[in-house]
């Protein structure tokens, strides 16, 4: 079960769109449309974004979105706020109940 | 608002057996709606799923882990525990707590605040 890999750092302007990659394997992220995302800003635990590849929680910014092809996961974040600074890390089922993180993505707001 | 709280020891030396305890408030810990989890990330690094628990006691862990990893319920403390043997240096992390939600939900949307455990002698 190895890590999902997520790119190391992503950076862009306010009101500009970024998109996260998350790239597993047929037994995971291939398999099952059970793809969350998770902001971490430093220091406190993270929060969930999205679930189920594209379903955004009740209160989180629908700049947020999520979706899927084949083993890849994405995450798009629009309009870009100071405030989107922060880790991001995507997670898959991976079988038998088991779930497996990606490796993160740190958001730099230029 | 349901809430999550992790506790024990802070410092634990290597070889020994680290305890961790997370009690669950504003909701009871015997749903069989959610998984209770635990989650830990290393200092500067991401995070690892460590494993999950059902209340009926059902455990499932990562493979990395799963020789040194045990995980209890105790539904009238309405806490689940984590216990990780033979700890090293590289299981010096953050430790949190997570409620998953199982089903076609399936993710975690509520977290402890996470508690530091390091090892060191």
């Amino acid at each position: 079960q190895s890590a999902l890999t997520q790119p190391a750092s992503v950076s862009a302007s306010p009101g500009q769109s970024i998109t996260i990659s998350c790239t597993g394997t047929s037994s995971d992220v291939g398999s099952y449309n059970l793809v969350s995302w998770y902001q971490q800003h430093p220091g406190k635990a993270p929060k969930l974004i999205i679930s189920e590849v594209s379903k955004r929680p009740s209160g989180v910014s629908n700049r947020f979105s999520g979706s899927k092809s084949g083993n890849t996961a994405s995450l798009t974040i629009s309009g870009l706020q100071a405030e989107d600074e922060a880790d991001y890390y995507c997670c898959s089922y991976a079988g038998s109940t088991t779930r497996v993180f990606g490796g993160g993505t740190k958001l730099t707001v230029l | 608002q349901l809430q999550l709280q992790e506790s024990g020891p802070g410092l634990v030396k290597p070889s020994e057996t680290l305890s961790l305890t997370c009690t669950v408030s504003g909701g009871s810990i015997s749903s069989s709606s959610y998984y209770w989890g635990w989650i830990r990330q290393p200092p500067a690094k991401g995070l690892e799923w460590i494993g999950l628990i059902f209340y009926s006691g059902s455990t499932y862990y990562t493979p990395s882990l799963k020789s040194r990893v045990t995980m209890s319920v105790d539904t009238s403390k309405n806490q689940f525990s984590l216990s990780l043997s033979s700890v090293t240096a590289a299981d010096t992390a953050v430790y949190y707590c997570a409620r998953l939600i199982s089903g076609s939900g399936s993710a975690f949307d509520y977290w402890g605040q996470g508690t530091l455990v390091t090892v060191s002698p």
